[in-house]
Formats: C-alpha cells, structure tokens, sequence
C-alpha cells in the first residue's frame, strides 16, 4: 500500500468547513483512498473512501485530484464532535485478495467554538 | 455502515493471568479480521490478521503463542492475551471486512494488567 502524509494538526471554527489534506503520491492506480477518524478512546470509524472521482455522503466529502497523488477531506460544517484523529489509508481492493492495512499518525483536528 | 461489536468494553486482570476479548461482526459475515494495539497518543498497530477458518499472521514482533487469535466462524474472532503482563496494557481495537472490502471496526478494549 502507498503511503500518505498528512499535517500532524489543525483545528476548525465552528460551523466552518475543515478541509484535511492528505498527500499520497505514490499511489498506483486501484489504490482506492480511504478515511477514517477516531474520536478519544473509540474504535476508527469508517467516513469515506474513493478511487478517482470525487465522492459525497452523509458524513463528508472526498476530493481527489486528477493526478491521484494527493485527496482533501471536506467536513462541510464542522461541529464540536468531530473533534478526532483522521486517518487517510490507501489501499488495494481486491475481492478475495488480502491486504495490510497501515495506519499513520493522521491529523489531529480540533473544532473550537 | 457495518456493525462490529467487542466484549468486554474494558477489563482489569491481575499479572499472570488470561484474558479474553472477542469480536463480533452484527450484520455480515466476516472473511477476515485484524487486531490491533494502541498504546496512548500513538496511532494503531497491526499485531495479526484472522481469516475465517485458517491460522492467524502475525506481524513481526508480535509473540502469537502469548496472543492467541481465534476465527472459528464467519461472526466471531477473538483474542486471548495469555500471561499479562502490566506492559500489555493497552487499547485492543478489531475490525471486519467481507472479501477486503470496507473495514469496520470495534469499539475497543481497554486492557489494564495489574
């Protein structure tokens, strides 16, 4: 699996968006990208995941560039409880296949009122 | 998303002793599970991947007769710290996936060894 880079912290106002960058330049192409965050003391939640097109859902949105190398993270209206470590993992999918996932340090984001 | 529950929440055990933590994946079935350590302010660490009906793969450094892994069903895998010591101590956290899709994780075992 490629690896990723992503800044060790950020933190949002309330009711703003958080934009996290992830940059992954090594990606090979069916690499899908995927988020996780973890909230103090929980198991990683699952957010979103996509593999060249950008991808919304409930939770947030998915911004990758055309090159691939690198994905931004949008919560569009930032609340106090996603304050969280977010983790961006690239990793193959391939049915029946296996695979190592790897967790880096991810972002530290902190919403402030 | 998919539901992946964990028992217990947290336990205490005395040094010496055996402790048991399992993994249940609620509403699919699962062909692989991973276990994980997360030790305060550091990020997960893979100890070993479970597929339904074979032996574990442990990663480097992880002793697999001291962590016992257990994936006897499409449901359940669990995990048996054998003779605790203090310094496994830590946050066990699992996950699920179907066929390497989406994982799904567990909320978590707090261990503390005492």
């Amino acid at each position: 699996d490629a690896k990723t880079t992503q800044p060790t912290s950020m933190d949002c106002a309330e009711g703003r968006a958080a934009n996290l960058p992830c940059n992954h330049s090594t990606i090979s192409g069916n690499e899908y990208v995927y988020w996780y965050r973890q909230i103090h003391s929980q198991g990683p939640q699952y957010i979103i995941h996509g593999l060249k097109n950008n991808e919304t859902n409930e939770m947030a949105s998915l911004i990758i560039t055309e090159d691939r190398k690198s994905s931004t993270l949008i919560l569009p209206h930032a609340t106090l409880r996603d304050t969280a470590v977010y983790y961006c993992i690239v990793r193959t999918f391939s049915s029946g296949g296996s695979y190592i996932p790897t967790f880096g340090r991810g972002t530290s984001l902190i919403v402030h009122p | 998303g998919a539901v992946v529950s964990q028992h217990p929440s947290r336990v205490i055990c005395k040094s010496g002793t055996s402790v048991k933590i399992e993994c249940r994946s609620l509403d699919f079935q699962a062909t692989t599970m991973f276990w994980y350590r997360q030790f305060p302010k550091q990020s997960l660490m893979l100890m070993a991947t479970s597929n339904e009906g074979s032996k574990a793969t442990y990663e480097q450094g992880v002793e697999k007769d001291k962590f016992l892994i257990n994936h006897a069903s499409l449901t359940l895998s669990t995990l048996t710290v054998t003779s605790a010591h203090p310094e496994d101590s830590s946050f066990y956290i699992c996950s699920a996936t179907l066929f390497s899709e989406t994982q799904y994780f567990g909320p978590g075992t707090r261990l503390l060894v005492l």
